[in-house]
């Protein structure tokens, strides 16, 4: 299994493009989320999936949106990116036999806005 | 605002020491879990401990928790240079949807 991907690794952008991070997880768990890491701080929590066709948002979901058509992938778009929203994003995914308390984290994408 | 905030925010210590790091949190919580991230990576999940659990092991970690106080604490016995990491506890709730990561304790290990 390759468990949680991320792409892409690394993104520069300018303010005002919109783009969509990738992630996909070959585990069939139920459940996503994307966080965000700041330097210094923990992770805070954008939008999460506990399947397919359901989303909800975290804590810090302006100017992100999020869908989920199918178990594998969760991909994050963001509308208009700002330089507030440089940071480094994380996927993870889980499921129900572990409570979906136990997540599996992807690698991350460290995204710089301009 | 974060629920859990990790006390101290970085620790240095001798390999071979023991390594405890704090966590307190705001709101009743259904469990308490501790993550390890290393420089640049993802997190890994290290141990689970539920509100109804007091103390749990998992090899050279031990867990407490205290409902009470709405702390918990993580100990590292006989650290590695391996440890050197950044540890993060994080809070679930019984509505299981949300998990709520505190700001971690970065912890190096001298040789």
């Amino acid at each position: 299994n390759a468990g949680v991907t991320q792409t892409p690794k690394f993104q520069v952008l300018k303010t005002g493009q919109s783009m969509t991070l990738q992630c996909a997880q070959d585990m069939n768990h139920e459940y996503m989320s994307w966080y965000r890491q700041d330097p210094g701080m923990g992770l805070r929590l954008i939008h999460y999936s506990v399947g397919a066709g359901i989303t909800d948002q975290g804590e810090v979901p302006n100017g992100y949106n999020v869908s989920r058509s199918t178990t594998e992938d969760f991909p994050l778009r963001l509308l208009s990116a700002a330089p507030s929203q440089t940071s480094v994003y994380f996927c993870a995914s889980s499921t129900p036999t572990v409570g979906y308390y136990e997540q599996y984290f992807g690698p991350g994408t460290r995204l710089t806005v301009t | 605002s974060q629920q859990g905030e990790e006390d101290p925010q970085a620790l240095s210590i001798q390999e071979g020491e023991n390594a405890t790091m704090n966590c307190s949190y705001k709101t009743s919580i259904n469990n308490l879990q501790w993550y390890r991230q290393n420089s640049g990576r993802g997190l890994v999940h290290l141990i689970l401990i539920r509100s109804n659990e007091r103390e749990k092991h998992s090899g050279r970690l031990r867990v407490t928790l205290d409902t009470s106080k709405k702390s918990s604490s993580l100990l590292i016995t006989a650290s590695r240079a391996a440890d050197t990491a950044s540890y993060f506890c994080a809070t679930g709730y019984s509505s299981a949807s949300k998990i709520i990561f505190g700001s971690g304790t970065r912890l190096s290990i001298r040789p």
